[in-house]
């Protein structure tokens, strides 16, 4: 299966801050086949990217994705209050579909 | 307005079975498939398998073979998660999610599933 391996595990940051988490995946993704979740404490995931670096409907601008193959980043140019959350990359390119570990940002 | 609503909460004992259905509203069923993830408390999010509105074909993590059945009633437009011979490990909360071309893009509030002697 491919592992999709999150990089750092937590991030401290300040409001207003840029946040740059990493997803590198063990083998190949083709098509771009990645998105990125948030997740808060309690509530269910949402869909932030998909296609690598396309934002899913509703999703401000300050978030983007980027990357191809095998490394990934999610970037948030500037933290407000609401992004303190976990971030997951996912990838659906071959079965199983598989989640990296997550990225906490938390507030510093 | 589209919606996943999932079943409430379950207590199981160990080498019980455990069913939670998906009830999807709001758009077309068989354009989109059903899959489910769950995440045991404090742990990340585990990929289980998925569904398809469309024909019924499913695909799923290979830790669960033998134990995961995925159905959906197009009548109701439902899906249902059933998993057997349950051990404490699998105490999780389980979210189903639909997709269309492999992400997720909406999920339900998700069903926690507690295995317990």
């Amino acid at each position: 299966e491919n592992v999709l391996t999150q990089s750092p595990g937590t991030l401290s940051l300040s409001p207003g801050e840029r946040a740059t988490l990493s997803c590198r995946a063990s083998q190949n993704i083709r098509h771009s086949h990645l998105a990125w979740y948030q997740q808060k404490p309690g509530q269910a995931p949402i869909l932030l990217i998909y296609g690598a670096s396309t934002r899913a409907t509703g999703i401000p601008g300050r978030f983007s994705g980027s990357g191809s193959g095998t490394d990934f980043t999610l970037t948030i140019s500037s933290l407000e209050p609401e992004d303190f959350a976990v971030y997951y990359c996912q990838q659906y390119d071959t079965s199983p579909w598989t989640f990296g570990q997550g990225t906490k940002v938390e507030i510093k | 307005q589209v919606q996943l609503v999932q079943s409430g909460a379950e207590v199981k004992k160990p080498g019980a079975s455990v069913k939670v259905s998906c009830k999807t509203s709001g758009y077309t069923f068989s354009s989109y498939g059903i899959a489910w993830v769950r995440q045991a408390p404090g742990q990340g999010l585990e990929w289980m398998g998925w569904i398809s509105g469309y024909i019924g074909n499913t695909d799923h993590a290979q830790k669960f073979q033998g134990r995961l059945t995925m159905t959906t009633d197009t009548a109701t437009n439902t899906a249902y998660m059933e998993l057997r011979s349950l051990i404490s490990d699998d105490t999780a909360v389980y979210y189903c999610a639909r997709f269309g071309s492999g992400y997720l893009d909406l999920w339900g509030r998700g069903t926690l599933v507690t295995v317990s002697s």
